[in-house]
């Protein structure tokens, strides 16, 4: 199955950066989705991302708070713009694992905005 | 909304017990998989049920698949400290999108 490296592993920011999450596979991979994992909370979708086109959002995220490069078929980049506070969480990236049906997962991104 | 409603959320056992855990939807699901996260770790997965009324075994841990398609659960036996970690159950819709549960953080104690 695909290999994520993502990072950085963890960072702290002060409000009103941004920020800037890399996932690395080690195959190519049409579609990368990326998550958030609110503090003690489980994982919601934030965007798929498509090599050659624009991202996906879901509902509640839009592409000028979390704008998403996916220049090629290996990487993809998340932003996270202008922070608050209310942006401290658990970024992941993940693409399908080719096996069982089920997705690969880095080991994600702790951001925490002071 | 999609929405996939996983119960318990918290549950802290003594080694040895049994457990089970739910999740449940109004929503058919083209499969279901189960994860379970560490600390500072992306989800793993576990197992993935495609067809309504499949069980699955892994080594303790038993997964059921709804006959509706809607509803799944992970039984564990005998449970091990090193069972301990927070379990996601997930709703695969097409093309890729997985819905999670709100997970179920298991504390097993020696």
């Amino acid at each position: 199955s695909a290999v994520i490296s993502q990072k950085p592993s963890r960072d702290i920011c002060q409000r009103g950066t941004s920020l800037t999450i890399q996932c690395q596979v080690d195959s190519q991979v049409t579609m990368m989705f990326w998550y958030r994992q609110q503090p003690g909370q489980s994982l919601t979708l934030i965007a798929t991302a498509n090599q050659g086109s624009e991202a996906t959002y879901e509902s509640g995220f839009v592409i000028d708070k979390f704008p998403i490069s996916r220049p090629n078929l290996t990487f993809s980049t998340l932003t996270v713009s202008n922070m608050s506070p209310e942006d401290s969480s658990i970024y992941l990236c993940s693409v399908a694992s080719g096996f069982d049906y089920g997705y690969t997962f880095g080991s994600g991104t702790r951001l925490t905005v002071v | 909304t999609q929405l996939l409603e996983q119960s318990p959320q918290f549950l802290s056992i003594q080694e040895g017990e049994n457990l089970t855990v739910y999740c449940n939807s109004s929503s058919v699901f083209s499969s279901l998989q189960w994860y379970r996260q560490e600390p500072g770790e992306g989800p793993v997965l576990l197992v993935t049920v495609v067809t309504g009324g499949e069980v699955k075994k892994l080594k303790r841990l038993t997964f059921q698949f709804g006959d509706a398609r809607k509803d799944s659960s992970l039984h564990i036996t005998a449970a091990q400290p090193g069972d301990t970690g927070l379990y996601l159950c997930a709703g695969a819709f097409p093309p890729g999108k997985l819905i999670f549960g709100q997970g179920t953080t298991l504390q097993v104690k020696p």
